[in-house]
């Protein structure tokens, strides 16, 4: 079967400072993987989409980025993070046609102080 | 734009009756929507898929209906349990992703 692993569980920064969160998939191969944002009370904002290793897509123009160095790896990070960047980030994988189910990991929460 | 949108923010509902979720689409017509349950400090979790040439799709205590003309989905839980206080998210498709809704918080009063 499928799992998704995401870490850090939870994570304070302080502002400037670096974040790499890691995503990684297990039981699938060539998975559409995404990278979502919620902040307290709020939807879902799509931060990222990776079709492939090496090919990211993103959404909104922010001081974040995504690489896919390898199949079932999805990185998210940002050389200087925000107070905005606080929140709870959320890695999902999908089958190749990105409108399938998408199925979520655990989520990192992050404290940007 | 295509929007997808809850416009329910919280439902309070007695334990036993049933909940009635509500998504709205405008400005397209999506091929199928799908339904989640999100739990605090957790990533959502996949319920339903109901397709646009399907009326309604069941699973065990949960109904979906998708009504093109009203361009409106529906979501209902029937015999409430307090179990299932959570928020609820609609999707829709993108072209190579789906874009939620806001969701709407569910609580489930004993």
């Amino acid at each position: 079967s499928q799992t998704i692993h995401q870490w850090p569980a939870t994570l304070v920064q302080p502002v400037g400072s670096p974040l790499s969160l890691e995503c990684t998939v297990e039981g699938t191969s060539n998975p559409n993987l995404y990278w979502y944002r919620q902040a307290a009370g709020r939807g879902l904002q799509l931060l990222f989409y990776s079709v492939g290793i090496g090919q990211i897509s993103s959404e909104v123009p922010q001081n974040l980025s995504a690489s896919r160095p390898q199949d079932r790896q999805f990185i998210l990070s940002s050389k200087k993070l925000l107070l905005s960047d606080s929140g709870f980030y959320l890695c999902a994988w999908s089958g190749v046609r990105g409108q399938e189910t998408q199925y979520f990991g655990p989520g990192t929460r992050l404290l940007v102080l | 734009s295509q929007k997808i949108e809850q416009n329910s923010e919280a439902l309070n509902i007695q334990e036993g009756k049933t909940a009635t979720l509500t998504c709205n689409y405008t400005n397209y017509s999506p091929a199928y929507l799908q339904w989640y349950r999100q739990d605090p400090g957790r990533g959502p979790v996949f319920l339903l898929l109901i397709r646009e040439n399907e009326k309604e799709k069941r699973k065990e205590r949960l109904k979906v209906t998708f009504d093109t003309t009203l361009k409106q989905s529906l979501f209902h839980i029937t015999a409430s349990q307090p179990a299932d206080s959570a928020t609820y998210l609609c999707a829709r498709g993108g072209a190579n992703n789906l874009f939620f809704g806001t969701g709407t918080r569910l609580t489930v009063i004993p």
